[in-house]
């Protein structure tokens, strides 16, 4: 049963529009979730995180939302670019266990 | 500064040989460790972690088994592959006390079971 959901496994954008990655999670005892971003053949690399008491958290081009009621959160990217064309993986995790559940990713296009 | 190291970066092996993947951390003491497996389709599946020497949690019962012989090194065995071990193997940790850190990941092994 997954407990990390990523429904779009593609998703394709030109460049400079806004790219918005979903993500959502059926359990409730999460409180922390993050993005991260993966290049072929490379280890995936931290990119944004937000805690459950917030619902959204930005970062330069990144903003992360959080809409506990529903149980998703999703990613912005604005101006998308050329580079962050990768695979995007959301996780969550509990705070008393730590261990971070992953989702299936969702592979990122950004057309120039 | 924290690094982590994992090797080989590809391993071709053919079925029914053993597997030993090596993962080491720098500039961290008594970190968690983590194997994750991504499989085409499955997403980063999570298959061992390490909470200190010697003790090692199974997430998915299989094929493979871990050890942790030092504080700083996390090892991937197996001792007869099967062609559903091909993957993309990835090793990470996580500094104790800071969970919301998430995991600082290795490069890699790209194993392919022939």
């Amino acid at each position: 049963d997954q407990q990390v959901k990523q429904n779009s496994p593609s998703l394709s954008v030109q460049e400079g529009r806004i790219s918005i990655l979903n993500c959502d999670y059926t359990n409730s005892m999460f409180d922390y979730f993050l993005w991260y971003k993966k290049y072929p053949a490379e280890g995936p690399t931290f990119l944004i995180s937000i805690s459950s008491i917030k619902d959204k958290n930005e970062d330069g081009r990144f903003t992360v939302f959080l809409n506990k009621s529903a149980k998703h959160l999703s990613l912005h990217i604005v101006p998308s670019q050329p580079g962050d064309s990768a695979v995007y993986f959301c996780a969550a995790s509990k705070r008393s266990q730590g261990n971070l559940i992953f989702g299936k990713g969702t592979k990122l296009s950004v057309k120039p | 500064s924290q690094t982590i190291h994992q090797w080989p970066a590809t391993l071709v092996q053919p079925v029914g040989s053993p597997l030993s993947l090596e993962c080491t951390v720098e500039g961290t003491s008594n970190p968690n460790l983590y194997w994750y497996r991504q499989a085409a389709g499955r997403g980063l599946q999570l298959l061992f972690y390490s909470v200190g020497i010697g003790q090692i949690s199974s997430e998915v019962p299989q094929n493979l088994s871990a050890s942790r012989p030092q504080d700083r090194q996390f090892i991937l065995s197996s001792k007869k592959l099967l062609l559903s071990d091909s993957g993309f193997y990835l090793c990470a940790y996580r500094t104790r006390g800071r969970p919301s850190n998430g995991y600082t990941f290795g490069s890699g092994t790209r194993l392919t079971v022939v």
